[in-house]
C-alpha cells in the first residue's frame, strides 16, 4: 500500500468548512483513498472513500487531484463533535482492505 | 445492527502473564482484522483472517501473539508473558470483501496495560 503523509494537526473555528490535505504521491493506478476517524477512546470510523473522482456523502466530500498524488476531505460546516483524528489511506482492496494507517490529522474544531 | 463488539474494554496485566482478548465480529463479515495502536500513534497491522483461515500474520511482533478464529466468527487475540512494550490499544475490525465500499467497521478495542 502506498504511503501518505498528512500535517500532525490542524484547527477549525466551528460552523466553517475543515478541509484536510493528504499526499500520497506514490499511489498506484488501482488503489483507492480512503479517509477514516477516530474519536477519542472509540475505534475509527469509515467517512469515505475515492478512486478518481471526487465523492460526496452525507458526512463529506472528497476531491481527489487529477493526478490523484492528493486528496482533500471536507467537512463542509464543521461542528464540535468532529474533534478526532483523520486519517487518510491508500489501498488496493485486493487484500479485502488491509490498511496501513498512518498517524493522521488530529483535527480541532473550536467553538 | 449490531456493530463489532470486543472484550475486556480493559486489561491490567502482570509483566509474564498471559492476556486473550475478544472480537465479535458483524454477522456475515468473513474478513477480520486486528491491529494495535500505540499511544498518539495510528493503528498498526497485526494479522487478517479470511473466515478461520489466517491469511496473513505478518505484523505480528513476535512469536508471544498468537490469533485465532477456529469457527470463522469469534476471532481470540493471545499474548503470551506480556512485556510492558505491549501495552496498547488492541483493535479489531471486520469487512464483507464481497460488498463495496470494503469499508472496516472498527471494535470499540481493548486496551491492555501491562505494569
Amino acid at each position: 500500500d502506498a504511503k501518505t503523509t498528512q500535517p500532525p494537526s490542524m484547527d477549525c473555528a466551528e460552523g466553517r468548512a475543515a478541509n484536510l490535505p493528504c499526499n500520497h504521491s506514490t499511489i498506484s493506478g488501482n488503489e483507492y483513498v480512503y479517509w477514516y476517524r477516530q474519536i477519542h477512546s472509540q475505534g475509527p470510523q469509515y467517512i469515505i472513500h475515492g478512486l478518481k473522482n471526487n465523492e460526496t456523502n452525507e458526512m463529506a466530500s472528497l476531491i481527489i487531484t487529477e493526478d490523484r498524488k492528493s486528496s482533500t476531505l471536507i467537512l463542509p460546516h464543521a461542528t464540535l463533535r468532529d474533534t478526532a483524528v483523520y486519517y487518510c489511506i491508500v489501498t488496493n482492496n485486493t487484500n479485502a482492505g488491509k490498511s496501513t494507517f498512518g498517524d493522521g490529522t488530529t483535527l480541532t474544531v473550536k467553538p | 445492527g449490531a456493530g463489532v463488539s470486543q472484550s475486556p474494554r480493559y486489561k491490567v496485566a502482570k509483566r509474564g502473564q498471559d492476556v486473550a482478548l475478544r472480537c465479535d465480529p458483524i454477522s456475515g463479515h468473513v474478513s477480520l482484522f486486528w491491529y494495535q495502536q500505540a499511544l498518539g500513534q495510528g493503528p498498526e497491522f497485526l494479522t487478517y483472517f479470511q473466515n478461520e483461515a489466517q491469511l496473513d500474520k505478518s505484523g505480528l511482533p513476535s512469536d508471544r501473539f498468537f490469533a485465532e478464529r477456529p469457527e470463522g466468527s469469534v476471532s481470540t487475540l493471545k499474548i503470551q508473558r506480556t512485556q510492558q512494550e505491549d501495552s496498547a490499544v488492541y483493535l479489531c475490525a471486520t469487512t464483507d470483501p464481497g460488498s463495496p465500499p470494503y469499508e472496516q467497521y472498527f471494535g470499540p478495542g481493548t486496551r491492555l496495560t501491562v505494569t
